[in-house]
């Protein structure tokens, strides 16, 4: 079955303690990415990457980093979570196939409260 | 920066009543999304729509790209409870070719179906 997989499903952690969210598609898939999902705000990219080795930032890259050295694997890292990361993530997957026929396959989240 | 705006936020309906959601932006995108997520769950794809003016149906749900590919709306007949859920619009960056599958996503419309 196509699927990207998260872990953890649900995070509580105390600020200032590192931690990683991991990410897994079986797809194939060359675009990876990852969204922060907050009330009124919708889903906004943190970073994104375009094959292994390639990442780049998104709209709210401040406080995570990300790595790609497979391409079915794109953990995102938050060296020293703070409270305003508070908030419910999502990896996304797709092939590169051309501006405008992409689907982005999405993971079931992570809900990060960070005390 | 590239917004979307959706309205209404909130639509509470009874079961069998009609419904419009509406996407608009003040930029032109080279292709448009929607996506229902549920609880729990991660967003999935419903349609994509590339040329402006261009109408997709999908069962009760029709879909349609404004002239100007700067908004778009989606229209639910005869609305059922297995339709609620949020509903998203995402918009494909004109810049994509660069910036790879890049979407600039809406706030979101809460859709709830009474029976």
């Amino acid at each position: 079955e196509a699927q990207v997989t998260q872990n953890p499903r649900y995070l509580i952690t105390v600020t200032g303690k590192k931690l990683t969210v991991t990410c897994s598609q079986n797809m194939n898939h060359e675009y990876m990415s990852w969204y922060r999902q907050d009330p009124g705000l919708g889903l906004r990219q943190i970073y994104y990457s375009m094959n292994v080795e390639v990442t780049d930032k998104g709209d709210v890259p401040e406080g995570y980093k990300v790595s790609r050295k497979e391409k079915r694997n794109f953990p995102l890292i938050l060296e020293s979570p703070s409270p305003n990361q508070t908030s419910l993530y999502f990896c996304a997957s797709s092939s590169y196939s051309g501006p405008v026929t992409y689907e982005q396959y999405f993971g079931p989240g992570t809900r990060l409260t960070v005390t | 920066t590239q917004l979307l705006e959706q309205s209404p936020q909130f639509l509470s309906i009874q079961e069998g009543e009609n419904l419009t959601v509406y996407c608009n932006s003040s930029s032109v995108f080279s292709s448009l999304q929607w996506y229902r997520q549920e609880p729990g769950e991660g967003p999935v794809l419903l349609v994509t729509v590339v040329t402006g003016g261009e109408v997709k149906k999908l069962k009760r749900l029709t879909f349609q790209f404004g002239d100007a590919r700067k908004d778009s709306s989606l229209h639910i007949t005869a609305a059922q409870p297995g339709d609620t859920g949020l509903y998203l619009c995402a918009g494909g960056d004109s810049r994509s070719m660069e910036y790879g599958n890049k979407l600039v996503f809406g706030a979101g419309t809460i859709l709830r179906v009474k029976s």
